[in-house]
């Protein structure tokens, strides 16, 4: 297995531009995470999903964020519009509940988001 | 509330020299602590989990409830050891991690 997939890897965007970013789990996983990560703020919690459908979005910064997840294996978050302070990689995750293993976070590679 | 805090941003030991990363938390239930470690151009991964009670490149974490920490230790410090380091309470049995704000730890040569 490839591991989390996650795309673009770098996303140079100008301010007001609408920004996807895409994340691939771990087949077989039920539970999907996007994270941001900022030098100010370290790593933060956005939003997570389990079965496709979003248990806690109270991380979500404002409106201006939205994620979704269509079917167990692809999920995107997007910005619209986007804002300099928006600036940070954005990490996605994904874990497999079970009676063995309950916790265990697999994070894709992250999409370094530069907005102007 | 739910909060895990590093209290150093930078760490910075010469190689062989002992290296203690603090981790404290604040929670009301009973802890599921771990560390995750980043390395330079790599992806976040676990490092350990406390229940696992585990060594992991002989780095080890105990917890002290008494104390709310959960630090991170080595006896004696490789230059690949030089990441960024988190520690991270489990929230709910839904996976939700509270990760700290992270440690840099730099090994110098």
């Amino acid at each position: 297995d490839a591991g989390v997939i996650q795309s673009p890897r770098h996303e140079v965007t100008e301010m007001g531009q609408e920004v996807t970013l895409r994340c691939k789990p771990i087949s077989g996983h039920d539970y999907l995470f996007w994270y941001r990560q900022t030098m100010m703020r370290g790593l933060e919690l956005l939003i997570y999903f389990n079965n496709n459908v979003p248990i806690d979005d109270s991380g979500m910064p404002e409106d201006r964020f939205s994620a979704k997840m269509p079917n167990a294996s692809f999920s995107t978050l997007k910005i619209q519009p986007s804002e300099p302070r928006d600036s940070a990689v954005y990490f996605c995750a994904s874990s497999l509940v079970s009676l063995l293993n309950t916790d265990t976070q697999y994070f894709g590679p992250g999409t370094r988001l530069t907005v102007l | 509330a739910q909060r895990v805090t590093q209290p150093e941003k930078l760490l910075s030991v010469f190689k062989g020299a002992p290296v203690e990363l603090k981790c404290n938390y604040s929670y009301s239930g009973s802890p599921e602590l771990f560390w995750y470690v980043q390395y330079s151009r790599q992806r976040l991964q676990l490092l350990l989990r406390h229940i696992s009670r585990e060594s992991i490149k002989g780095f080890t974490a105990d917890l002290n409830k008494g104390e709310t920490s959960f630090h991170l230790k080595k006896p004696f410090a490789q230059e690949e050891d030089s990441a960024m380091y988190y520690c991270a309470l489990l929230y709910n049995q839904g996976g939700k991690l509270i990760f700290g704000q992270g440690t840099e730890l730099s090994v110098k040569p």
